[in-house]
């Protein structure tokens, strides 16, 4: 079945960039999306259709898009962008919503 | 600004029975899709179900088709998932959430959160 690939975890120090890719079929004629979750919280969307960054998300947060695999890159990493990140695609042959199995981001 | 509220979870046996619901506002709820996702203790997210604005288009994922129903009154602003047939494996926190766009499957908004437990 279709699924998408998330590296289980990345590390980073402060202030470098963390990139965190996420691989699919799915992703090359649906658009990606990327939630950041928080111990305890629910998901919140920072990137949505591959690469725009809705209001109130800092710019360091982007995203990028090529083929079968996307990313999200933050920049200048801080402490408070420690968290899980999840990407989210579709499959219109179902099961129609994917989420990548997530990636622990440690600053 | 947009919210998002789950209620109805709890801890129900196995083979039993629970129905969520989800206040909207904040939006016009009539005009978008909604989603049910949930996250079993320690694990990642799993997209359960969604619902078009209308209610003509409902979608399940296989692990619950055939048990669990999505439905909505826009008349009400809220959305609902019946769960029936309970399983030990359906234990999660469960989130509605809004649908990005008409034409997307993504989700722009997520609620809070509502915890259900199946245990005997």
């Amino acid at each position: 079945s279709p699924e998408l690939t998330q590296p289980p975890s990345v590390s980073v120090s402060p202030g470098q960039t963390a990139k965190i890719t996420c691989s699919g079929d799915a992703l090359t004629n649906q658009f990606s999306f990327w939630h950041q979750q928080k111990p305890g919280q629910a998901p919140v969307l920072v990137i949505f259709k591959d690469t725009e960054r809705p209001s109130g998300i800092p710019e360091r947060f982007s995203g990028s898009s090529s083929g079968t695999t996307v990313t999200l890159t933050i920049s200048g990493v801080q402490a408070e962008d420690e968290a899980d990140y999840y990407c989210q695609s579709a499959d219109t042959s179902g099961p129609y919503v994917l989420f990548g199995g997530g990636t622990k981001l440690t600053v | 600004h947009v919210q998002l509220v789950e209620s109805g979870g709890g801890v129900v046996q196995p083979g039993g029975s629970l129905r969520l619901s989800c206040a909207a506002s904040g939006f016009s709820f009539s005009t978008y899709g909604m989603h049910w996702v949930r996250q079993a203790p320690g694990k990642g997210l799993e997209w359960v179900a969604v619902i078009s604005y209308d209610a003509n288009n409902k979608y399940y994922a296989e692990s619950v088709e055939g048990r669990f129903t999505i439905s909505r009154d826009n008349s009400k602003n809220t959305l609902f998932l019946q769960m029936n047939s309970l399983r030990p494996e359906d234990t999660a926190v469960y989130y509605c959430a809004k649908r990005i766009a008409v034409d997307l499957w993504g989700i722009d908004y997520w609620g809070q959160g509502i915890l259900v437990s199946v245990s005997s």
